[in-house]
């Protein structure tokens, strides 16, 4: 347990709208990690963090953004919902004793 | 880019067997991940591995890194139904030992009592 806090869990949102999922972390990783969760696609890693302002884009990152504007919190933000976005969101840090790489729960989000 | 290739997608046991479940590089691997995934929650970290060669246990789990082959491999003895689940392996990103992680499509393991 890494103290990862991913809020919300579960969302539903409508076309069109914004949408901001945050990740929160407890023992002041420096790395930081948003990864997607879809069927025949497996986990694509989103956008990163490499420290406070220190962002980067993954291998799946048109229609998000992100922010961290402190150690512990991560935003991943859709500008503007789309139903290709439906997924699991996963957070992600690194950081601690020997490298390890820990996940949240997870939000489920789905876009009608 | 890296691609990771898992056998068998899926594996039905009974308890009490020994399984193994391997996960192949298209590049060389510079360490492996292993996590394991309930349907519906999250990852659950299992081992890392960074060097050619290294193998490490967890209770009843042992993985190794094959660097040469370009393999990972994960073995379970006298499964029990707790060990059910999707297994994951994930590799970072050239040489660096951090977070930006390829994965596997994961193998699904269903142990029967």
């Amino acid at each position: 347990d890494a103290g990862i806090t991913q809020s919300p869990r579960h969302k539903v949102t409508e076309t069109g709208t914004p949408v901001t999922l945050r990740c929160h972390q407890t023992e002041n990783h420096r790395y930081m990690y948003w990864y997607r969760q879809d069927p025949g696609h497996g986990l694509r890693l989103i956008h990163y963090s490499y420290g406070v302002k220190d962002t980067d884009k993954g291998e799946v990152s048109d229609g998000y953004s992100v922010s961290r504007s402190k150690t512990e919190d991560f935003l991943l933000t859709l500008e503007s919902a789309t139903s290709s976005q439906t997924s699991v969101y996963f957070c992600a840090t690194a950081g601690g004793k020997g490298n390890t790489i820990y996940f949240g729960e997870g939000s489920w989000l789905t876009v009608v | 880019s890296q691609e990771l290739e898992q056998s068998p997608q899926s594996l039905i046991v009974q308890e009490g067997k020994n399984l193994t479940i391997n996960c192949t590089s298209s590049k060389t691997l510079y360490g492996l991940y292993w996590y394991k995934q309930k349907y519906g929650e999250g990852l659950i970290f299992l081992m890392m591995l960074q060097k050619g060669g290294e193998e490490k246990s967890h209770e009843k789990i042992t993985a190794k890194l094959d660097e040469k082959k370009q393999q990972s491999s994960l073995h379970i003895t006298a499964s029990q139904p707790s060990h059910a689940g999707i297994y994951l392996c994930g590799a970072p990103e050239g040489g660096t030992s951090y977070g930006k992680l390829t994965f596997g499509q994961g193998t699904i393991l269903t142990v029967h009592p």
